[in-house]
This record gives C-alpha cells, structure tokens and sequence, in this order.
C-alpha cells in the first residue's frame, strides 16, 4: 500500500516569507508524527497527532512554527516568517497506535534564502 | 530527557564482515527504536523492541533493559548496508523520541 507521502520534496523561499509543509500519513495511522534534521545534524522531535489533537506543542522551536492535522488524515507544518536558521529537512512519519513503530516520509529539503 | 550515546560514531568495515553498533540510554523506557537512514535521507523503521532479540534477514537487535543498552548487528554485512543507522528512545513522563547522533556504516566491497 502506499506509504508517508510530503510535498513538496524540495522547497526554496525568501527569509520573511511564510511556508507550509504537507504531510499524507499512511491511511488508517491514528498517530502522525514531525521532525525536523539540520544538515549534518540528528533528528529533533517537533510535534506529534493523536488524531487531530497535538497535546503537547513545546517541541515547537519557535511560536512561528504550527501544525494542524484534518482528522487522522493530512498534517501541515507551517512556518511564518522563515529564517535562515528553519533551513532543514522536515519529516514526517506516522504509525498505527500512538508511539508504535513509525513510518517515514522521504522528507521536504526547506532553503531559506 | 533521556540522554542517547550510540557507538562507534563510523565504522569502516569489509564486505561480509559481522557489524555491531552500541546504544546506550540515561532512563528507563517502553521500547527502543531502530532507524536506518540512506545516503538519500530516506528513514527506514528498522526494529522497535521492549525486551530480549528480534531478528530480520541478516539483522538482529537486541535489548537489555536492565542495563540500559541496546545492540544492533548486522551479519554478513553488504555494501548496501552503508546508512547511517540511528537509536531512538522516548523521554521519560513522555514517549516523545529523543534520537542519537547516529552511526555512519560504511560497507567496502
């Protein structure tokens, strides 16, 4: 079946300006998951979904960056006025029951110029 | 937070040679997770055990919870096999993953 999709794959913008990143987790996955890798850095936790309840946003780095998720289906990731420093790969996985084994995305590559 | 060491950082290694990598943990957890990351960036769910072996193809993991310390080898080892391969565990009072810095393997025909 199919697995984690994101778009895009690979996004350019302008520091100041806001993007929005799209996660598709695999269908029936109650539990969606964001993390973030610097270049040449490890992952680091962003935010997780039970459904479309995030209980816990503190791994937010900043209050520019937000998530929604519609039901136990599509999440996006949204970061307004974007820095140099939000340049990463941006991932995604999701997973059946809350903490269970995770599935990944192929990731968004995010440049801010 | 759980504090994750994985060891060695790189392993240069011969085809067919046996592989291991080290995992060790600060707290005690539900289960430990473990990732193969592709030169590509592509993230592969390995294993995720709580207790004792699990075995896929010419991987095994293995898990002892009471010293806080988690192996993964790698028989026969294949070219294919170069990845970083990356031990995750959650954060105590939470199951949020707290990742370690990796262990790039390097396979050599």
């Amino acid at each position: 079946g199919a697995g984690v999709s994101q778009s895009p794959s690979n996004k350019v913008t302008e520091k100041g300006k806001d993007v929005e990143l799209r996660c598709d987790p695999i269908s029936g996955h109650t539990a969606l998951y964001w993390y973030r890798q610097r270049l040449g850095q490890g992952l680091e936790f962003l935010i997780y979904f039970q459904g479309n309840s995030a209980p816990d946003k503190s791994g937010l780095p900043s209050d520019r960056f937000s998530a929604e998720r519609t039901g136990e289906s599509v999440s996006t990731l949204t970061i307004q006025r974007t820095q140099q420093e939000d340049s990463a790969v941006y991932l995604c996985a999701s997973s059946l029951d809350l903490w269970g084994e995770q599935y990944f995305g192929p990731g968004t590559r995010l440049t801010v110029t | 937070k759980n504090e994750v060491e994985q060891s060695p950082q790189n392993l240069t290694a011969q085809e067919g040679e046996f592989i291991t990598i080290n995992c060790s943990y600060s707290v005690g957890i539900s289960a430990l997770h473990w990732l193969q990351q592709h030169p590509g960036g592509g993230i592969v769910s390995l294993f995720m055990l709580s207790s004792g072996k699990k075995k896929h193809g010419r991987l095994i993991a293995t898990i002892n919870i009471q010293e806080k310390h988690s192996s993964l080898h790698i028989t026969a080892s294949h070219p294919r096999d170069s990845a970083v391969y990356i031990c995750a565990v959650p954060n105590f009072g939470n199951e949020k993953l707290t990742f370690g810095t990796g262990t790039r393997l390097t396979i050599i025909p």
